[in-house]
């Protein structure tokens, strides 16, 4: 079965730290993609990725990076938190456009 | 660009009742269409999805999807509900060709009373 790993469900960091989020994907897919979550506001997208080494923004990057160095694997990187940026991130990943996405499960993240 | 309105941010329903969750989009090209589902602290899963052909898609756990293009609509429905598919729906579209990047309503949220 297909498998999107999210490196933490749960993190609790503090204001000014770096942040890295990792996620790995066992279908070689080439899309993958990360999210925030956030009630009301559905998933605002933060950074996509479509091969190794390319990166697009998405809708909110401002706060975020990524880093794509290898095809299963993709890292969202907080710079210096905020607590603005407490939620819940989601990786995905996706063969083509015709096709679904596969979720991992989240991270629930707490910047105090 | 795209856009997806989800009408109802909530709908209550008893157990065995019928249900419709409602989805709308807006688009410049043709676009392959999804209903996604998201269980309390998990990620999403698909539920269907329409690419082409029938209008009628069906997914799993019972629930079903017509794809309207002169309404540019795709309402997810379920004829009786259980008390497990409380839950928040997604619906999505994404292009035909080009960019990957899917649009995502903002959700709806089921909660089926007993």
């Amino acid at each position: 079965d297909v498998k999107v790993t999210q490196s933490s469900r749960y993190l609790v960091k503090r204001t000014g730290e770096k942040v890295f989020l990792e996620c790995v994907q066992d279908m070689d897919h080439e899309n993958m993609f990360w999210y925030r979550q956030d009630p009301g506001l559905g998933l605002r997208l933060i950074y996509f990725s479509y091969d190794v080494k390319m990166k697009e923004k998405g809708d909110i990057p401002e706060g975020y990076s990524v880093s794509r160095e290898k095809k299963e694997r993709f890292s969202l990187i907080l710079e210096s938190a905020s607590t603005n940026q407490t939620s819940m991130y989601l990786c995905a990943s996706s063969a083509a456009s015709n096709q679904p996405q596969h979720f991992g499960d989240g991270t629930r993240l707490s910047i105090l | 660009a795209q856009s997806v309105t989800q009408l109802d941010s909530q709908v209550p329903v008893f157990e065995e009742a019928p249900v419709e969750l409602r989805c709308n989009y807006s688009s410049s090209v043709s676009v392959y269409l999804f209903w996604y589902v998201q269980y309390p602290n998990q990620g999403l899963q698909l539920l269907l999805k329409y690419l082409s052909g029938s209008t009628l898609v069906k997914g799993i756990n019972g629930f079903e999807a017509e794809f309207n293009k002169s309404q540019t609509s795709f309402h997810l429905r379920k004829p009786s509900v259980h008390i497990s598919d409380t839950a928040e729906y997604f619906c999505a579209v994404s292009p035909l060709g080009g960019s990957y990047i899917p649009t995502f309503g903002r959700g709806t949220s089921l909660i089926v009373h007993p």
